[in-house]
């Protein structure tokens, strides 16, 4: 079965450094999204991605906040200048109108800031 | 905004016995009800899924009820085991917004064998 995949697995990160998750969705897919889990909270979300460009966004998803089609495989979420909150499990998931809109996750990238 | 809110928490259970976990929703615009199964350090997995057509689902021992009108859902799990231990989330979406899934606080299912 298809899966999306996620780079790094786990990454730790001083505090105000640049970090860059990666991630390929299943290949046809042509929705993507991230959301973030703090631990032991609920999952959120944070943007989702349509057509090479932003489709919709939460609060959380401010202007440290980027993401990117760079080909035609890979979304990345990018964090400018990281805080210790910003530290969480990333979720990166793609969905498809060909899927019923099924939204699939990645294994998740655990970011800690220190 | 959509605001889903999930009880109970925990729950706790003897091997063999359902389980039911109930959620509501606010905005009635909602139409899509995925529930998922996260086990500790693992992605959610989706497990059953409900669109606002229908009022029941079921899926071998997986069943989702939804009543539209008073705008809450439910899952129910019979004959537990002991790997149905894990936290399940609901979630809602209004279909329009695709992706933008809204999760309820989850709740901590363990089968005692």
């Amino acid at each position: 079965e298809p899966e999306v995949t996620q780079t790094p697995s786990h990454q730790v990160t001083q505090m105000g450094q640049e970090v860059i998750l990666r991630c390929v969705p299943i290949s046809n897919h042509l929705y993507f999204y991230w959301y973030r889990q703090i631990l032991g909270q609920k999952v959120e979300f944070l943007v989702s991605f349509y057509n090479n460009e932003i489709s919709e966004k939460s609060e959380i998803f401010d202007d440290q906040f980027s993401v990117e089609r760079p080909d035609g495989s890979n979304f990345t979420l990018k964090i400018r200048s990281t805080k210790l909150e910003d530290s969480a499990m990333y979720f990166c998931a793609s969905s498809d109108t060909s899927s019923g809109n099924t939204i699939y996750f990645g294994e998740g990238s655990w970011l800690t800031v220190v | 905004g959509e605001n889903v809110e999930q009880h109970p928490s925990t729950l706790s259970v003897q091997e063999g016995d359902s389980a039911v976990i109930k959620c509501t929703y606010s905005d009635s615009a909602s139409n899509y009800f995925p529930w998922y199964k996260q086990e500790l350090g693992k992605r959610p997995q989706l497990i059953i899924d409900i669109r606002s057509n229908v009022g029941e689902k079921k899926d071998q021992r997986i069943a989702v009820t939804l009543n539209k009108t008073a705008k809450h859902f439910s899952l129910h799990i019979t004959e537990t085991q002991p790997e149905d231990s894990a936290v399940y989330f609901c979630a809602a979406s209004d279909g329009t917004s695709y992706g933008k899934l809204t999760f309820g606080q989850g709740t901590i299912l363990t089968v005692h064998p």
